[in-house]
């Protein structure tokens, strides 16, 4: 069965600590992995999109990387409006998304 | 430019009422969905569409009715509400499946 897992299920940071998100997957058949933002009350918003295992994407402080089974986010030295939850999606045909439960973030000041 | 726009943000509704969600998205995109978002689970696939005209089931798409007459509007109808419909729902568009997606701000529903 097609299965998204992410993990931490939440995670709580003082600015400047850096850590990692994982997303693991069990599909048939990977096309593509994205990682959205979500803030309370609000729709997910898109970071990365990664299609093969090596490849890696930056913005600001995030690092996305992808393997044959699972996805680091990386947040390299973390400020307080890094706060949200982030989700995790897998493309597993041409129609079919599978989001992941998400990792909800907080970092304190 | 509005990006997509769902309407209402908040519904209460009985159980066995009915109703629309509407969505609405500005950008020309081909591919359009509902999902729904619930506590401790991942945003799952209701119903999608990949140009006007066509539609097609997701992961549970039960309970729920979908048309696309036209490439901007993507209704996604509850005929008969039941209390485990409590949720929210979010409206997504892009140009193609596979493509980032752009969602809307979601509708968050009751069913009493």
């Amino acid at each position: 069965e097609d299965q998204v897992t992410q993990s931490p299920e939440a995670l709580r940071l003082q600015e400047g600590e850096s850590s990692s998100l994982n997303c693991s997957y069990t599909v048939s058949g990977l096309r593509g992995l994205f990682w959205y933002r979500q803030d309370p009350g609000k729709g997910p918003e898109f970071l990365f999109t990664l299609y093969s295992a090596g490849e890696e994407k930056e913005k600001e402080r995030l690092k996305a990387t992808l393997t044959k089974k699972e996805s680091f986010l990386h947040i390299t030295a973390p400020k307080p409006e890094d706060s949200a939850t982030y989700l995790c999606a897998v493309q597993i045909n041409n129609n079919d998304m599978r989001f992941g439960a998400g990792t909800r973030l907080t970092v304190k000041p | 430019n509005a990006g997509v726009t769902q309407t209402p943000k908040f519904q209460v509704l009985k159980t066995g009422q009915s109703m629309t969600l509407q969505c609405a998205q500005d950008m020309n995109h081909e591919y359009m969905s509902w999902y729904r978002q619930d506590p401790g689970m991942g945003l799952r696939l209701i119903h999608y569409s990949v140009g006007a005209g066509i539609t097609d089931q997701g992961e549970v798409p039960n309970g729920y009715n979908v048309s696309r007459s036209t490439t901007e509007d993507f209704p996604l109808r509850l005929l008969s509400a039941a209390p485990s419909q409590t949720s929210v729902y979010f409206c997504a568009s892009s140009r193609y499946m596979g493509n980032i997606q752009y969602f809307g701000a979601g509708t968050r529903l009751s069913v009493l």
